[in-house]
């Protein structure tokens, strides 16, 4: 089975410093790894996804994330946080195709990180 | 090109009740996933359709049911509504089921009195 963890319910960080969302998984085989944001009363939105390739992913609106199989971690980040990066965050990983996954299964997402920056 | 557009976008019902929730996937899709989010649960994969056929179900009792139709649409039903069954249900859409890349309509905000 396929698992989400978002260590964080909450992350606040001061305008213009750095943020980092962190986001480990547990899944057999390849993961296809994904992060979305969600603003008040509106759906999700894709950031990023990491299939293979480079470790490091770059994604809308200037967000990354860094994927480490050795701690099978996928943590966002983005060098310098803007007020209007505040919103929710869903990681959320999917069973590899190559893993014997197809992308059958659905989505399965972490609980979400609120992530507060303050001006 | 529009987005996944979803109907209607808040609906409130009685316990009992039963409910019609749509789906228009963006133009060109053919897959439709189906997401039941609250606060206590989180984000959960109800099903996924595919051709008019679901692929796959998540954990949820059989009150929850859906659909797809030949052009892509799709619609989930919920029966005996529960108080419990408050949520926002969330619609995804992408190019096949071995896309990797899902995009979310705004929600449908099911009130359950």
């Amino acid at each position: 089975a396929q698992s989400v963890a978002q260590p964080e319910d909450q992350v606040n960080v001061a305008e213009g410093n750095p943020l980092t969302v962190k986001c480990t998984y547990s899944v057999s085989g390849n993961p296809y790894l994904f992060w979305y944001v969600q603003y008040p009363n509106r759906g999700l939105q894709f950031l990023l996804k990491y299939i293979t390739g480079d470790n490091l992913v770059k994604g809308s609106y200037g967000f990354e994330a860094e994927f480490n199989k050795s701690q099978t971690s996928f943590h966002l980040k983005k060098p310098s946080a803007l007020v209007s990066d505040s919103a929710l965050y869903f990681c959320a990983v999917r069973w590899g195709a190559e893993s014997g996954g197809g992308g059958a299964d659905g989505l399965t997402f972490g609980k979400g990180t609120h992530l507060i920056i303050q001006p | 090109k529009a987005g996944v557009t979803q109907t209607p976008r808040y609906l409130i019902k009685t316990r009992g009740q039963q409910v019609t929730l749509s789906c228009s996937p963006i133009s060109g899709h053919r897959s439709v996933s189906w997401y039941q989010q609250t606060p206590g649960q989180g984000l959960q994969f109800l099903f996924e359709y595919f051709s008019e056929t679901q692929r796959n179900k998540g954990n949820f009792p059989g009150r929850f049911s859906g659909r797809q139709f030949s052009n892509s649409r799709s619609e989930m039903n919920v029966s005996t509504l529960e108080l419990g069954d408050s949520a926002l249900y969330l619609c995804a859409s992408s190019r096949g089921p071995d896309s990797n890349e899902q995009f979310f309509g705004p929600g449908t905000r099911l009130t359950v009195l």
